[in-house]
């Protein structure tokens, strides 16, 4: 079984380009997260789909980052424009249902450097 | 608010020695608890995990207890191996925030033959 697919795997941009992730989840898995892990650091969640609803998206600042999951399925981060700050990596993770067991699974993630 | 504090790595060990990693944790409510290992070049996976006090949960040769009394879930394993390498998160998750997951910082672990 296909585990939880990211892309780009790295992605170098200079500041104030637009620049979007990919994530295909786990075959079956209602719901998708999207993570940033800064340098050094665990990581912490921006935004939990629930099929194609975003149900939390507390912390995803909005004025830059935008996330979508149009058919319920793969998702797509956008961040436009980056800043420097923006240099971390972005994880995507899905789950069975909504867990209260706290296993997610998780991808490769996608590494973005901002020069 | 919810943290999770792991002791400072890097850590490198030898082949067959014991392995402590600390964690400690602060949550408003009662949380779950669990350990994240990410192996090079992969994602983060659940390693095991504790819903109640004193709980343990165990996979791999790994074990970690859920002391509520000295809020902590130190990861130990009595005979690590090379394959072990890599990072280690403790992460808790209270009731109802539906893999809103806090992690800690990471811990690196490198097993040298």
């Amino acid at each position: 079984e296909a585990g939880v697919v990211q892309s780009p795997r790295y992605k170098i941009i200079e500041k104030k380009q637009p620049v979007a992730f990919w994530c295909n989840p786990i075959s079956g898995h209602n719901t998708l997260y999207w993570y940033l892990q800064n340098l050094g650091q665990g990581p912490e969640l921006l935004i939990r789909y629930e099929n194609e609803e975003a149900v939390d998206d507390s912390q995803l600042p909005k004025d830059r980052f935008s996330a979508e999951r149009l058919k319920g399925v793969d998702s797509t981060l956008k961040i436009q424009p980056a800043e420097l700050g923006d240099s971390a990596v972005y994880l995507c993770a899905s789950s069975l249902g909504d867990t209260n067991t706290g296993e997610l699974f998780f991808g490769e993630g996608s590494r973005l450097t901002v020069l | 608010g919810n943290s999770v504090t792991q002791m400072e790595g890097p850590v490198t060990l030898s082949e067959e020695a014991f392995l402590t990693i600390n964690c400690t944790y602060t949550a408003t409510g009662y949380p779950s608890l669990f350990w994240y290992v990410q192996y090079p070049g992969e994602g983060l996976q659940l390693l095991l995990k504790a819903t109640k006090a004193d709980d343990k949960g165990s996979n791999k040769g790994f074990e970690a207890t859920y002391r509520k009394e000295t809020t902590s879930f130190h990861l130990e394993k009595g005979s690590v191996q090379v394959s072990d390498s890599a990072v280690y998160f403790c992460a808790l998750q209270v009731f109802a925030s539906y893999g809103k997951l806090t992690f800690g910082q990471g811990t690196i672990l490198t097993v040298h033959p």
